[in-house]
């Protein structure tokens, strides 16, 4: 069964630094994908970041990107010049390719971003 | 365009009792997903379905089941409540729920079995 873990329950940050968030996975599946979904407290998981694992280069998306070292099954997410709003949970997920249909989370970090 | 719709938004009931939670997916969009966000177990997978069919169960018991309609909209159900069923319920859509496709999820149903 695939797992996903997420070492740091809890992460704070300075508004307008640099912060990066860990996940771990574990499958022996070639095709699947990595994603990393935010939490805030009206409790709608937003998606932040996809990641192909086919796919060698990392994802970026504006201030957040990430670190995908697939041979170590390691999936970070990078939050460039942080902002009060990136205050959430934040969860990264597994999906196996083809007709799966469900996503595995890990079980969150939360992040707290400091004025 | 509308975002995924859940109702209740809260939701308190008894040990014993039966609960049904509501789901109304983003126009457009065939596949809902659910899951159970708990403290303790964090975010499981419930079930999956597209054009009215279950596609995917996860690993609860038959308490749990649920329905989707030929406009999308979803249900599901859990009979006999027991405490341990107190959690969030959220529900997601999308158009086919293809491995890379983003999942739009709804803002979830808190239920408390009392």
């Amino acid at each position: 069964a695939q797992t996903v873990t997420q070492s740091q329950p809890e992460m704070s940050v300075q508004e307008a630094e640099t912060v990066t968030l860990s996940c771990t996975y574990d499958t022996s599946e070639s095709d699947y994908y990595l994603f990393w979904y935010k939490q805030p407290p009206s409790r709608q998981m937003i998606l932040v970041i996809r990641q192909e694992a086919y796919k060698q280069q990392n994802a970026t998306e504006n201030r957040f990107s990430v670190n995908f070292q697939k041979a170590a099954k390691s999936f970070s997410l990078k939050i460039s010049d942080s902002q009060l709003g990136d205050a959430a949970m934040y969860f990264c997920a597994y999906r196996r390719g083809g007709s799966n249909y469900k996503l595995t989370f890990g079980k969150g970090t939360l992040l707290t971003v400091n004025p | 365009k509308a975002g995924v719709t859940q109702t209740p938004r809260y939701l308190i009931k008894t040990r014993g009792q039966q609960v049904t939670l509501s789901c109304s997916p983003i126009s457009g969009h065939r596949s809902v997903s659910w899951y159970q966000q708990t403290p303790g177990q964090g975010l499981q997978f419930l079930f999956e379905y597209f054009s009215e069919t279950q596609r995917n169960k996860g690993n609860f018991p038959g308490r749990f089941s649920g329905r989707q309609f030929s406009n999308s909209r979803s249900e599901m159900n859990v009979s006999t409540l027991e405490l341990g069923d107190s959690a969030l319920y959220l529900c997601a859509s999308s158009p086919q729920n293809l491995p890379n496709e983003k999942l739009f999820f709804g803002s979830g149903t808190q239920l408390s079995v009392l």
